[in-house]
């Protein structure tokens, strides 16, 4: 059971570039979301969807962009990366009346 | 929006040690989960409890949602215990988990 899985983990872009994030998850679960994570920092969210075809922004929206086509897959993607998109993304996923979050391994970004 | 403190930012033990490390939130919640962030950046989520006692192992937790705050506690401290705990609320009235995070309590557990 692969539970949330992220690509790549590691990740180099200049400023300006674009790319996506990938986020899968093997439980069928309803609602998936995207969290930043800084450094001496919690993390923050950027976007969640509770279900195929619908989405929308949480705290820290701006420069990113989502889709939800089907259940397993919520990639999120960076329109023209920006030095202060720098960070660590999770993704996660829980049922619809769960109680319980899972997490992705994390995407290390860095944009030089 | 809802604030979420814990305390204290950094805590460095002796292998064997107890600690309590405090989650302190500024509005009523109903999801409150605490996770433990390892060295390689890995989130595993330790307890579900927006009210009430559990215990898992060395690990337990009370949440007094009346007061606002709750409290992780570790016993027997191990090397592998180290790394950042972090307590994340949901505001009551929010129906999709938009969990809001603390900045964590970083944990060095020594040999």
């Amino acid at each position: 059971n692969a539970g949330v899985t992220q690509t790549p983990k590691f990740q180099v872009l200049k400023t300006g570039q674009s790319m996506t994030l990938q986020c899968a998850q093997d439980m069928n679960h309803e609602y998936m979301s995207w969290y930043r994570q800084d450094p001496g920092m919690g993390l923050r969210l950027i976007h969640y969807s509770v279900g195929a075809g619908i989405t929308d922004q949480g705290e820290v929206p701006n420069g990113y962009n989502v889709s939800r086509s089907t259940t397993e897959d919520f990639p999120l993607r960076l329109l023209s990366a920006a030095p202060s998109q720098t960070s660590v993304y999770f993704c996660a996923s829980s049922w619809q009346g769960g109680n319980t979050i899972y997490f992705g391994e994390g995407s290390w970004l860095t944009v030089v | 929006g809802i604030q979420v403190e814990q305390s204290p930012p950094d805590l460095i033990l002796q292998e064997g040690a107890n600690s309590t490390l405090r989650c302190n939130f500024s509005d009523s919640v109903n999801n409150l989960q605490w996770f433990h962030q390892n060295p390689w950046g890995q989130l595993i989520n330790l307890f579900y409890i927006p009210s009430g006692t559990k215990q898992n192992g060395r690990l337990s937790a009370t949440t007094v949602a009346t007061e606002r705050y709750s409290l992780l506690y570790i016993s027997s401290s191990q090397t592998t215990d180290s790394g950042v705990y972090f307590c994340a609320v949901k505001k009551r009235d929010t129906g999709f988990q938009k969990l809001v995070f603390g900045t964590g309590t970083r944990l060095l557990v020594s040999p």
